[in-house]
């Protein structure tokens, strides 16, 4: 079974420019997430997709963060226009239903550097 | 109201135990528990349920005492793998991830 797919796997860009994240769940699997984590720190829910629909969001900068899951599988996360502390890995996890009761399967991440 | 985990490290010799504590100010529906390894995704390892109810691994067990809010994980006989990042996951109104322990496991 193929795991979650993150692209691309590393990114340098300057503050002020903007930066998309591409993540593909496990077949099947219902709910998605995008989490941020700082360097030192445990992971941040950005937010949460049930099927195409957003469960939480409460979490994501909505000034400059946006993200969407049109079909409900692949996901897009966007960050315009960046900032230095954006810098950190940026984890899609996926579950097969909301994660009370069901495992996240985390991808590669994406490391975010913002200079 | 990230939930707290003590220790914050831990140095092991392969063989012994350790034992991780994790502890919510909000009341709970489910505790999940991860390990990442340095440059890496977390990992599932288990998750804990109102009720007494448990999935995970064979040889890692936890508690989940809901009137206390409080998980913890049992990690015994430690082996080399065991070495990284442990987080509490506190499944409550939200999805707040622990502060972590860091445990490291030499021969």
């Amino acid at each position: 079974e193929a795991g979650v797919a993150q692209s691309p796997r590393y990114k340098i860009i300057e503050k002020r420019q903007s930066v998309a994240f591409w993540c593909n769940p496990i077949s099947g699997h219902a709910t998605l997430y995008w989490y941020q984590q700082i360097l030192g720190q445990g992971p941040k829910l950005l937010i949460q997709f049930q099927n195409n629909g957003v469960v939480d969001d409460s979490q994501l900068p909505k000034d400059r963060f946006s993200a969407e899951r049109l079909k409900g599988v692949d996901s897009t996360l966007k960050i315009q226009p960046a900032k230095l502390e954006d810098s950190a890995v940026y984890l899609c996890a996926s579950s097969f239903q909301p994660g009370r009761t069901y495992e996240q399967y985390f991808g590669p991440g994406t490391r975010l550097t913002v200079t | 109201q990230q939930p707290v985990q003590s220790p914050q490290a831990v140095i092991l010799r392969e063989g012994e135990d350790a034992v991780i504590n994790c502890s919510s100010s909000k009341a709970l529906y489910s505790v999940h528990w991860y390990r990442q390894k340095h440059g890496e995704a977390p990992v599932f390892l288990m998750i804990l349920l109102k009720g007494g109810e448990q999935k995970g691994h064979d040889k890692i067990s936890a508690s989940f005492n809901e009137k206390k809010q409080q998980s913890s994980l049992y990690l015994t006989a430690s082996q080399l793998s065991y070495s990284g990042t442990y987080f509490c996951v506190m499944i409550a109104d939200k999805l707040i991830f622990g502060t972590g322990t860091r445990l490291q496991v030499f021969p």
